[in-house]
């Protein structure tokens, strides 16, 4: 069975700030990845996701994401973060096989402080 | 397209209580998964049917949950009796054949709280 691991529970930052949020998971075949962030009181929306080729993925509001096989990793960055950027942000991960459920790390909170 | 749609938004019930959540998914969706946050287990997959079908339930914590999907366009989360204990935002999403590179749709989520 699949399972996520986010290293930090809590980030605080600055505006400007760069910031990097740890992934990794744990699963024996092909996985997609995806990275999901919910604003307070808000749903989960798609930041971005990765299925195959090109490693670093772009998303939404200047976020990447590199996918390391080998590492088994799947970190979130942003060059420069906005207060608007606080929120939870979640990495899943699914095997790469239609009809599968998302299996999700337990977040990090990010603070962004102006 | 209105999304995946929860019903109600906020549910406070007394302890011992049936409490029913609602889901109804983007149409054309044949995937549909029940997941439950709380602060101290994040999100938790409950369970999950394709094309009505319980494929996993492993994640239902008790016997008090049950949930179902009588046809492509809706599905009930039932907790009874309640406990304080399952307070928690509960989400449904649903996903598209040929997911997942169609990717999961997460509805606005259930509050319940139980008092």
């Amino acid at each position: 069975a699949q399972s996520v691991s986010q290293h930090n529970h809590h980030v605080i930052l600055s505006e400007a700030a760069s910031l990097e949020l740890g992934c990794n998971y744990s699963y024996g075949g092909t996985v997609n990845l995806f990275w999901y962030v919910q604003y307070p009181g808000q749903h989960l929306q798609l930041l971005l996701k990765y299925f195959s080729g090109d490693p670093l993925v772009k998303g939404i509001k200047g976020f990447e994401a590199e996918f390391i096989k080998s590492k088994f990793s799947f970190n979130l960055r942003k060059p420069s973060v906005q207060w608007s950027d606080t929120a939870e942000y979640f990495c899943a991960v699914t095997a790469n096989q239609a009809g599968t459920a998302l299996i999700f790390g337990k977040g990090t909170t990010l603070s962004v402080s102006s | 397209d209105a999304g995946v749609i929860q019903s109600p938004r906020h549910e406070v019930t007394e302890m011992g209580q049936e409490v029913t959540l609602r889901c109804k998914p983007i149409s054309g969706h044949n995937s549909l998964f029940w997941y439950r946050q709380t602060m101290m287990r994040g999100l938790e997959l409950l369970i999950y049917f394709n094309n009505n079908v319980p494929i996993d339930d492993s994640g239902m914590p008790e016997d008090r949950f049950s949930a179902k999907m009588p046809n492509a366009s809706f599905s009930t989360l039932k907790i009874q009796p309640s406990e304080p204990r399952d307070s928690a935002v509960y989400f449904c999403a649903s996903s598209h054949p040929g997911t997942p590179l169609g990717g999961y749709t997460f509805g606005s989520g259930t509050r319940l709280t139980v008092v």
